[in-house]
Formats: structure tokens, C-alpha cells, sequence
């Protein structure tokens, strides 16, 4: 069974902070990872997508990517009360096959 | 630049009436598409996905249908509605090769009464 573990949370953090929000993933083979930004009411909107070990930047958004641990993980830097929605990680585990979704994390940036 | 559309935004139907809801696709060719369901405060649950005209993949054994008459027009359907399958629909696409990002449309809020 694949899976794609995420702490529901919510996730409180006051505006300015970073915000840390992780996933890790049960296949091994898995080889594309992404984030999506869910507001209450709305679609997945894709924000973030990371193929590689390491980090990739956009803006504010930091994609941090460990295979030999399974783990990938979103960093919002001078967290704004804009950023407050669910986000959800999705793993491509192999070939051209659906994306699998972790349950989401749901983040509260306070002012 | 491709687009997706998905009709209608909100729908209320009784118990035991006929659903369909439609999904289409533009700026792209051959595209995956997929149907998913989401429960209020719930994760993202697979319904269906196609990779072609006539292919339908499902994920879940229920009294919904999926049909894919056209490359870029992804249809999901009911003959008679239950109570538990109220919830929000979403459709999305995705290039038609490995290791793509999946793109949502708007959604649709179906209520059963």
C-alpha cells in the first residue's frame, strides 16, 4: 500500500515566522514529489514541485527533498495570514500513474 | 496555456435522481484526467482516472461512473444518487507522461437532499 503520511495539525504560527510542514512517503521508488496549497472552500492549487535531493527555492517557498529517509518537507519563510489553507503533499510513485495524496496540514498563520 | 473547466460550481439533487458532471480540457493533448472526492474536512479520495478516449481506471466500487468520449472531455456520472455522495468534486489533469503535476479545476459542491 502506498502511502503519504502528513501531520493534520493545525500548525499555528505567528506572522513573520517560518513555517515547516513535512510529508514522508512509503514507497522507495518514488520519484516526483509536489505541494499544493489548499484555501477552505477551493482546489488544490500546485505550488512547489521537487524531483532531486535537496532544497529548490521559489520565493518564499522552500521545497527540502531526503530519499534515503523518505521525507520531503515545505518551508514558508515571513509567514503571512494569506498562507493560513490546508496543504497537501502528493507523491508520483512510478511511471505514469495517479498522484498519491497525503491527508493535508492545516496552517494557521496568526497576525 | 491550458485550462480546465468543470460544471457546474454547485448542484443540489435529491436522493435516488441522476447525476452528471462535466470536465474539459484545453491547451493540451492526450492529457491523464481524473475525478476525485473530497469530504467535508477530508482528504482527497481517487475516483476514476483516464489515460486515453474509452479507458477508465476505478479506484473505488460505488454507483458513480466515469466516461471519457472525447481526448479532452472527462464525464462522471449516477443513475441514482445516495446520501453519501454528497461531498466536493474536483476534476484535474496531467500531461500524459511520467512524473507530472496534477492541475484541479474549480470543483463542484454536490449536496444530496
Amino acid at each position: 500500500q502506498k502511502e503519504v503520511e502528513q501531520n493534520s495539525g493545525p500548525l499555528s504560527v505567528p506572522e513573520g515566522a517560518i513555517a515547516s510542514l513535512n510529508c514522508t512517503y512509503s514507497d522507495r521508488v518514488s520519484q516526483s514529489f509536489f505541494w499544493y496549497r489548499q484555501y477552505s472552500g477551493k482546489s488544490p492549487e500546485l505550488i512547489m514541485s521537487i524531483y532531486s535531493n535537496g532544497d529548490k527555492e521559489d520565493g518564499r517557498f522552500t521545497a527540502q527533498l531526503n530519499k534515503a529517509s523518505q521525507y520531503v518537507s515545505l518551508l514558508i519563510r515571513d509567514s503571512q495570514p494569506s498562507d493560513s489553507a490546508t496543504y497537501l503533499c502528493a507523491v508520483n510513485v512510478q511511471g505514469n500513474t495517479p498522484l498519491v495524496f497525503g491527508k493535508g496540514t492545516r496552517l494557521s498563520v496568526i497576525a | 496555456s491550458q485550462t480546465i473547466h468543470q460544471w457546474p460550481a454547485t448542484l443540489v439533487q435529491p436522493v435516488g435522481s441522476p447525476l452528471s458532471l462535466e470536465c474539459t480540457v484545453e491547451g493540451t493533448s492526450n492529457p491523464n484526467l481524473y475525478w476525485y472526492r473530497q469530504a467535508a474536512g477530508r482528504g482527497l479520495q481517487l475516483l476514476f482516472y483516464s489515460v486515453g478516449i474509452g479507458q477508465i481506471s476505478s479506484e473505488v466500487p460505488q454507483n458513480l461512473s466515469a466516461s471519457r468520449p472525447q481526448d479532452r472531455q472527462f464525464i462522471l456520472s449516477s443513475k441514482k444518487l445516495l446520501l453519501s455522495d454528497s461531498g466536493f468534486y474536483l476534476c484535474a489533469w496531467s500531461a500524459g507522461v511520467s512524473n507530472q503535476p496534477q492541475h484541479f479545476g474549480d470543483g463542484t459542491r454536490l449536496s444530496i437532499l
